[in-house]
């Protein structure tokens, strides 16, 4: 039971690239979130979806899209990757029942040079 | 706005008590959550308080209290393990949007 995955784990990229940071979870959750973590900053949410087909914005979501595939998947990209961006990324999900506890993938580490 | 709000730093020694406290400003939530962050991981589910009172789960034991706005997080019998940072986080009903937000974190340091 692998939980939540994402990939890469590690991404080096030159201001202006692009790139979209891949999650899926196998635990049949209707709830998935996109966060950042910066030193200090603790957790924000970027974007979240709380089931196929709806996203929503959080609580930083400029410079960011979201993508939720099918239950399975929720991807997260940079059109145009800044200095800025350069950060901590972690994937979570849920079930929809408020109290339930939220599994956080193993983070991507995001370098923009 | 939304915010939960956390001190940056706390430290304690081996085998003590230390409570870290978390005061909010918002509404419209149903319970605070705490969660656990060692350096470099991922953050893994400590405790959730739907009503006010304790909630205890072993050596950890959760606080709400919706009047003060305000909720705490009890470590006992504190061991070095335990050094990490801890977050309050608050969960929105699915028909509010169903996010879930936490607070900047509580780095906590245990000293021999």
């Amino acid at each position: 039971n692998a939980g939540v995955t994402q990939t890469p784990k590690f991404q080096v990229l030159k201001t202006g690239q692009s790139m979209t940071l891949q999650c899926a979870q196998d635990m049949n959750h209707n709830s998935m979130y996109w966060y950042r973590q910066d030193p200090g900053m603790g957790l924000r949410l970027i974007y979240y979806s709380a089931s196929e087909g709806t996203t929503d914005k959080g609580e930083v979501p400029n410079g960011y899209n979201v993508s939720r595939l099918n239950k399975r998947e929720f991807s997260l990209r940079l059109e145009s990757a800044a200095p800025s961006q350069t950060s901590v990324y972690f994937c979570a999900s849920s079930n929809r029942a408020v109290g339930t506890e939220a599994f956080f993938g193993q983070g991507t580490r995001l370098t923009v040079v | 706005g939304q915010s939960l709000e956390q001190p940056s730093e706390v430290t304690a020694v081996e085998g003590a008590i230390v409570q870290i406290n978390c005061t909010y400003q918002t509404s419209g939530f149903y319970g605070l959550s705490w969660y656990q962050q060692h350096d470099g991981g991922a953050p893994t589910f400590l405790s959730y308080n739907a009503l006010d009172g304790l909630e205890e789960t072993g050596r950890f034991s959760s606080f709400l209290s919706r009047s003060d706005s305000y909720g705490y997080l009890l470590l006992q019998e504190l061991q070095m393990k335990d050094s990490a940072s801890y977050f309050c986080a608050v969960r929105f009903r699915y028909n509010q949007g169903g996010k879930l937000i936490f607070g900047q974190g509580t780095e906590l340091s245990v000293k021999p």
